[in-house]
């Protein structure tokens, strides 16, 4: 079965700081990777993902992520954290479409943003 | 905006009784999923479908039973709500050709 696994519950950050979250997956097959996030209260929201090609892929709100397959992860990164970035990030790994698509999700990563 | 609503937004309701939720789009996406959130957990899958009468069970569909009977509607039923079910639950659909998952903005339901 597959799963993921965010190995920080939660991070604190400086604003201006760089910011990276961690996400290891398992999963047997070519993977589909996602990062959402979550503002309090609200929905989630696509950040990026990952399909195939190049492994270092860009999102929304100046995110980025890199597919590392011999480390089996999808870690986010952000040069420069905003106080809007605070937030709770979830990765996430996708099944083909024979298997419906299903995503698992990691336990999430609660960001805090320090002035 | 996915054209997603979930209906209620929030609900209080006591162990025993049924609870159904409503996740209405407006885009005629043959997939639709149920998810929980729950803190650590991340979000987990409950019931997923994959056309009009057609769905399949998740990770964790013990306790919840699903039904599709418009494109446009996915109903969860919680038949005999307990505590352990007191959860966000969030709907999302697919969109055709791509594997990306759009979500509505989420139900918090309690059971007392």
């Amino acid at each position: 079965a597959q799963s993921v696994t965010q190995p920080d519950i939660h991070i604190t950050v400086s604003e201006g700081a760089s910011l990276e979250l961690r996400c290891n997956y398992s999963y047997g097959a070519t993977p589909y990777l996602f990062w959402y996030v979550q503002s309090p209260g609200q929905g989630l929201q696509l950040l990026l993902k990952y399909f195939s090609g190049d492994t270092l892929v860009q999102g929304i709100k100046g995110f980025e992520a890199e597919f590392k397959r011999s480390q089996s992860s999808f870690n986010l990164r952000k040069p420069s954290v905003h106080w809007s970035d605070a937030a709770e990030y979830f990765c996430a790994v996708g099944e083909s479409q024979a298997a419906g698509n299903k995503l698992t999700f990691g336990g999430g990563t609660r960001v805090l943003v320090k002035p | 905006d996915a054209g997603i609503t979930q209906s209620p937004r929030h609900k209080v309701t006591e162990t025993g009784t049924p609870v159904t939720l409503r996740c209405h789009q407006t885009e005629n996406h043959r997939y639709m999923y149920w998810y929980r959130q729950d803190p650590g957990h991340g979000l987990r899958l409950i019931h997923y479908s994959y056309g009009v009468k057609d769905t399949d069970k998740g990770e964790v569909s013990d306790g919840y039973s699903v039904s599709r009977s418009k494109t446009e509607d996915f109903l969860l039923t919680l038949e005999s709500a307990t505590s352990s079910q007191t959860s966000v639950y969030f709907c999302a659909i697919r969109t055709p050709d791509t594997n990306i998952q759009y979500f509505g903005a989420g139900t918090r339901l309690s059971v007392l």
